[in-house]
């Protein structure tokens, strides 16, 4: 199984910095230019909603704030301005094989 | 717009069997290339990938479950349904199916509420 492992595990930031999550897999994920690592937000009490699919792709609706990165084993999510609304835990997720896996979460403080 | 929303049990005796449904509208769940997933979260606890089903009938498990899952679908009725056999303490959480998307990232890209199943006698 790949494993996924996020950093940090909970950070506190102020509304308007500019926060970044790394997600490391323990194996590769990326082939053909392609990289199979998606984000997702999840607040209380509901169903995690995708942000970023396929490392770097912005879903419908998403704001512009939110941005992904990277390649092989090591990627990002990064929030360039921070928003009282972005309070909330952020999973990475591979899609590259079976079975699917998660990060353990990184959860997102406003100061 | 798709919607999916889980139906079934919200409490389970232990070494009893756990039975989802997973009602999809909205769109057909035979229709483009999509597997239709079920995910669970313990309290406080990550997410969990229990295991897919195709329209086809196709299926992919967790084999950290030890084959106590099972996915079947049912097209004309537009749903999917989670077996898991056996259960105890440990499979008390809330229980979610999703559709997967094969056009970008492999993403889930829509979710049901999730339900709650408690395992206790």
């Amino acid at each position: 199984d790949i494993q996924m492992t996020q950093s940090p595990s909970s950070l506190s930031a102020s509304v308007g910095d500019r926060v970044t999550i790394a997600c490391r897999a323990s194996h590769n994920i990326s082939s053909s230019l392609k990289s199979y690592l998606n984000w997702y937000q999840q607040k209380p009490g509901k169903a995690p909603k995708v942000l970023i699919s396929g490392a770097s792709t912005l879903q419908s609706g998403v704001p512009s704030r939110f941005s992904g990165n990277g390649y092989n084993t090591d990627f990002n999510l990064t929030i360039g301005s921070l928003q009282p609304e972005d309070a909330a835990t952020y999973y990475c997720q591979q899609s590259y094989s079976i079975p699917r896996t998660f990060g353990q979460g990184s959860e997102v403080k406003i100061k | 717009q798709v919607q999916l929303q889980e139906s079934g049990p919200g409490l389970v005796k232990p070494s009893q069997t756990l039975s989802l449904t997973c009602s999809v509208s909205g769109g057909s769940i035979s229709s483009g290339t999509y597997s239709w997933n079920w995910i669970r979260q313990s309290a406080g606890q990550g997410l969990e990938w229990l295991g897919r089903i195709y329209a086809t009938g196709n299926t992919n498990y967790n084999s950290s479950l030890k084959s106590r899952v099972s996915i079947s679908v049912d097209a004309s009725k537009n749903q999917f349904s989670l077996k898991l056999t056996s259960v105890t303490a440990a499979d008390t959480a809330v229980y979610y199916c999703a559709r997967e998307e094969f056009t970008y990232g492999h993403s889930f890209d829509y979710w049901g509420p999730g339900t709650l199943v408690t395992v206790s006698s």
